[in-house]
């Protein structure tokens, strides 16, 4: 069946270094993905999203890589900084299913950002 | 920016009790979303709506249901609260299939 899964739970990083978080999907149809920052007692932001055809997209600090060979998304955070640390979701679209068009979010990964 | 207003932040109520959540989006967007937020099982989509007067289940629909009677309001409704229903509710909007989904800022439910 589906899935949008993240590899890792948590991640630590010292500030100023920079992130990487990754996450795995399994429906080979799907053709959008769209990473979310969620700070505690907040609902969800929007960081950068990439359509399928596309490997690569940057955006201020932030860059998301797409590997459709390998069903593989990353989010890349340069320069890490304390006010990144939130707890992050990929999601992807889910074309092919009986939810056609709707985003299927995985479980999240929290990031901790040391001083 | 698209602005997503949930009328409470938290709410507090007792088993069996009907309650309300509602949502109000500023941007025309024809549809809306609910999804309730479990630590460990990330956000699962309850109900949907493409449009006033239209809704559609989600992948966990038992136990709620939903009004949509003017465009910019969608309300997410429990007919008798459980439990197992104590959750964060965040409601949701975009304008289009393949479109970002602007959230609100929750609503951390609380049946007791």
């Amino acid at each position: 069946g589906e899935s949008v899964g993240l590899h890792l739970p948590t991640l630590s990083v010292q500030e100023g270094d920079n992130s990487i978080i990754n996450c795995a999907y399994s429906n080979s149809a799907s053709d959008y993905f769209i990473w979310y920052k969620q700070e505690s007692g907040k609902g969800p932001q929007f960081i950068i999203d990439i359509r399928s055809n596309m490997d690569k997209r940057q955006g201020q600090r932030v860059t998301v890589l797409l590997n459709k060979t390998v069903k593989h998304l990353s989010l890349q955070i340069a320069a890490t900084q304390p006010g990144d640390s939130a707890v992050y979701f990929c999601a992807e679209n889910s074309h092919g299913s009986s939810n056609t068009g709707k985003l299927i979010f995985g479980q999240g990964t929290t990031l901790q950002v040391k001083p | 920016d698209v602005k997503v207003t949930q009328s409470s932040r938290y709410l507090v109520k007792r088993t069996g009790e009907k309650v309300f959540l509602e949502c109000v989006q500023d941007m025309d967007h024809e549809n809306m979303f609910w999804y309730r937020q479990d630590p460990g099982l990330g956000l699962r989509l309850i109900y949907f709506s493409y449009d006033v007067k239209m809704k559609e289940k989600g992948d966990i629909p038992e136990g709620y249901s939903v009004s949509r009677e003017k465009k910019e309001r969608f309300s997410l409704i429990l007919e008798s609260a459980s439990t197992n229903q104590t959750s964060m509710y965040l409601c949701a909007t975009d304008r289009g299939t393949n479109e970002k989904l602007f959230f609100g800022s929750g609503t951390q439910l609380s049946v007791l």
